[in-house]
């Protein structure tokens, strides 16, 4: 069974701070995702990473594979308001994807 | 462009009733997913689907089927349903594997 564990579980932060969310593995996956999913809707995705050591940026959102593709991070630079939400990752290999617990981002004004 | 709808959005059932959840998308996506999400164990996939007419199991499969007649459409059915079935099912579909767009969620109680 592969199981993607997210750290930390809870964040509390003001407006204006960095932060980094990290997804963890013991297992290879094909590729990585990260998603965004805010209170009474579906997860939104935000980024799929597929290369080991491979870094996209999405605005003010950087998001990094591990070079062996067990691990994955989350930087969000001068975090606001809008960021407050449940961040998940999902690892993928053939037609088997597994879903870390989450972890939920409160920015407070 | 609705993208994935699912129906119905909210329900309450009682032990042992039976019910079908639908998911639609006009996407023309191949990929089609039922998830299950409860408080502190994450999302999990139930059953998906990787073309019309075919189906697989997930993680947690038992106490659902599911079907894919029409390549737009996958529904989630429960036949006799418990109170351990109690939880937010979620539908997605995608062009290719492990890309997702997900509903906006069907919220299930079972009495």
């Amino acid at each position: 069974t592969q199981l993607l564990e997210q750290s930390p579980q809870f964040l509390s932060i003001q407006e204006g701070e960095n932060l980094t969310v990290y997804c963890n593995s013991s297992s290879v996956f094909s590729s990585l995702q990260w998603y965004r999913q805010e209170p009474g809707e579906g997860p939104v995705l935000l980024v799929t990473v597929v290369t080991g050591g491979e870094v996209k940026k999405l605005k003010r959102l950087t998001f990094q594979f591990g070079d062996a593709r067990k691990d994955s991070s989350l930087h969000i630079t001068a975090a606001q308001t809008g960021d407050t939400g449940l961040y998940l990752c999902c690892g993928g290999s053939n037609y088997k994807l597994t879903f870390g617990k989450g972890t939920l981002l409160t920015v407070n004004p | 462009n609705a993208g994935v709808t699912q129906t119905p959005k909210f329900r309450v059932l009682k032990t042992g009733q039976s019910m079908t959840l639908l998911c639609a998308q006009d996407m023309n996506h191949e990929y089609m997913y039922w998830y299950r999400q409860d408080p502190g164990m994450g999302l999990r996939l139930i059953h998906y689907s990787v073309g019309e007419g075919t189906t697989a199991k997930g993680e947690v499969p038992d106490g659902y089927n599911v079907s894919r007649l029409k390549k737009q459409n996958f529904l989630l059915g429960l036949e006799s349903a418990a109170p351990s079935q109690t939880s937010v099912y979620f539908c997605a579909s995608g062009p290719v594997t492990l890309t997702q767009y997900f509903g906006p969620g069907t919220r299930l109680t079972v009495l």
